[in-house]
């Protein structure tokens, strides 16, 4: 199947740094990629889709300036979470895929990110 | 707007039998796609099983097939030969055939399967 590369794996940082995440798909170009946030022993929550080359479209309550998310081709999409807090600790996954209803998506290991 | 309902938070089955987790959904579309996905504790979404609306026959991988029931929107996975690596969470979820819905996926909230020896 399709591979995703998610870097890093896991982050602990200081309160206050940004962090960017990277997201590589590795043996097909990915138009659409979307980016989710998990809680423990909870679903994915969907921060925004990524589209190569325009704006990402963010889900409602995600603030765009806190989670810059850049699609500069069409095998990267990265993720940065800037001046990081605490509350912005959590699992970030992101995935790609075509859009059509029957490709599932092919996600990433995650990145579990930890503000101190 | 589309819903995925798992109603299983956490499940037990043992060694060697077979487990349904459910899975129910609700659409006004006529053309979407449902899958499973497995989490284990490491983290990585892992793509098992999808069916199609329009396919006629249950979708069947390995160990797993699904039990769809399209007039009752239910989206049952059936694990065959339970095995101790199948102690993960488990996740429903529908994409939709909609124009302009960037194919976006709608998960349920999950279950967690604990396979004992």
């Amino acid at each position: 199947g399709a591979v995703v590369s998610q870097h890093p794996s896991r982050v602990i940082c200081k309160s206050g740094t940004s962090v960017k995440i990277e997201c590589r798909s590795l043996d097909f170009q990915a138009t659409t990629m979307f980016w989710y946030r998990q809680f423990p022993k909870q679903s994915l929550m969907l921060m925004a889709t990524s589209n190569e080359g325009s704006k990402a479209t963010y889900e409602q309550g995600v603030e765009k300036d806190k989670f810059l998310i850049n699609h500069a081709s069409l095998t990267l999409s990265t993720l940065t979470v800037t001046s990081a807090h605490p509350e912005d600790s959590s699992f970030y996954i992101c995935s790609a895929s075509g859009t059509a209803s029957n490709q599932p998506q092919h996600f990433g290991d995650g990145t579990r990110l930890s503000i101190l | 707007a589309q819903k995925i309902t798992q109603t299983q938070p956490g499940m037990f089955v043992q060694e060697k039998e077979a487990v349904t987790l459910d899975c129910t959904y609700d659409t006004s579309d006529q053309s979407y796609g449902l899958f499973w996905y497995k989490q284990p504790s490491s983290g990585e979404m892992i793509f098992l099983i999808y069916q199609g609306s329009y396919d006629e026959q249950n979708a069947t991988e390995g160990r797993y097939s699904l039990n769809f029931q399209k007039a009752r929107k239910s989206a049952n996975l059936v694990i065959s030969a339970s095995q101790l690596g199948d102690s993960a969470m488990y996740f429903c979820a529908m994409r939709e055939g909609r124009v302009g819905n960037a194919g976006k996926s709608t998960f349920g909230d999950g279950t967690t399967l604990t396979v004992k020896p």
